[in-house]
């Protein structure tokens, strides 16, 4: 069976201070996908990334990065000078790539909150 | 703005009321899910629809009816509701077949509360 652990349950930083939200998992599958949703107060998730398992490549979309180590089992994500409009809960999650296989596995979330 | 519109966005219903969540997407996927989401938790997978077709049903309790009438709507009937069932209720859509790893497109929810 799959695991995602987000140790940080609340993080608090003031506007413009670096964060990294960690995202640990677990599965014995060679071949899967990961990803980051953003769920702001208004409800719904917002996809943020996806990365599959052989691609280890960072990857920085504007003020976002994400650090993918497979020897470590992480995906970790950091927001460089943090914004109020950063405050949300994000979601890590994995998905095996097999056919057939639909469910994510979702961490129980981060909720990041921006302090003016 | 979010391209999966659901309706309503508050719902509060008697245990004994049916009642109806709504979803829609003009997105052309053909993959449609629905969530159950208690606070200060994940999302939960309840249902997947795969061209119409339920494909997957997660053990959910039988006072959760879902229904796909064509490829842009997804319903979730309500029937006999107990309060343990008040949660936020996400639709969700992916262009082609569940289970190809695609990103899922979500919508900002229903907020059930069950009285």
């Amino acid at each position: 069976a799959q695991k995602v652990t987000q140790a940080q349950t609340e993080i608090s930083v003031v506007e413009k201070e670096d964060v990294t939200l960690d995202c640990v998992y677990e599965t014995r599958d060679t071949t899967y996908y990961l990803f980051w949703y953003k769920q702001p107060p208004s409800g719904e998730l917002v996809f943020l990334i996806r990365r599959n398992s052989f691609d280890e490549q960072n990857e920085i979309s504007g003020r976002y990065s994400w650090n993918f180590q497979k020897s470590t089992s992480s995906f970790n994500f950091t927001i460089t000078a943090s914004q109020v409009v950063d405050s949300a809960v994000y979601f890590c999650a994995l998905i095996l790539s097999g056919a057939g296989s639909y469910q994510l596995t979702f961490g129980k979330g981060t909720k990041l909150s921006v302090i003016p | 703005d979010t391209e999966v519109t659901q309706t309503p966005k508050h719902l509060v219903m008697g245990m004994t009321n049916k009642k109806s969540l709504k979803c829609e997407q003009h997105m052309g996927h053909r993959a449609m899910y629905w969530y159950k989401q208690k606070a200060k938790k994940p999302p939960e997978l309840m249902f997947v629809y795969s061209y119409e077709k339920l494909s997957i049903n997660e053990s959910v309790p039988s006072r959760f009816s879902p229904e796909c009438p064509n490829s842009s709507l997804l319903n979730l009937h309500l029937h006999a509701l107990q309060p343990e069932d008040s949660a936020l209720y996400l639709c969700a859509s992916s262009p082609s077949k569940a289970g190809k790893n695609e990103k899922l497109f979500f919508g900002s929810g229903t907020q059930l509360s069950v009285l």
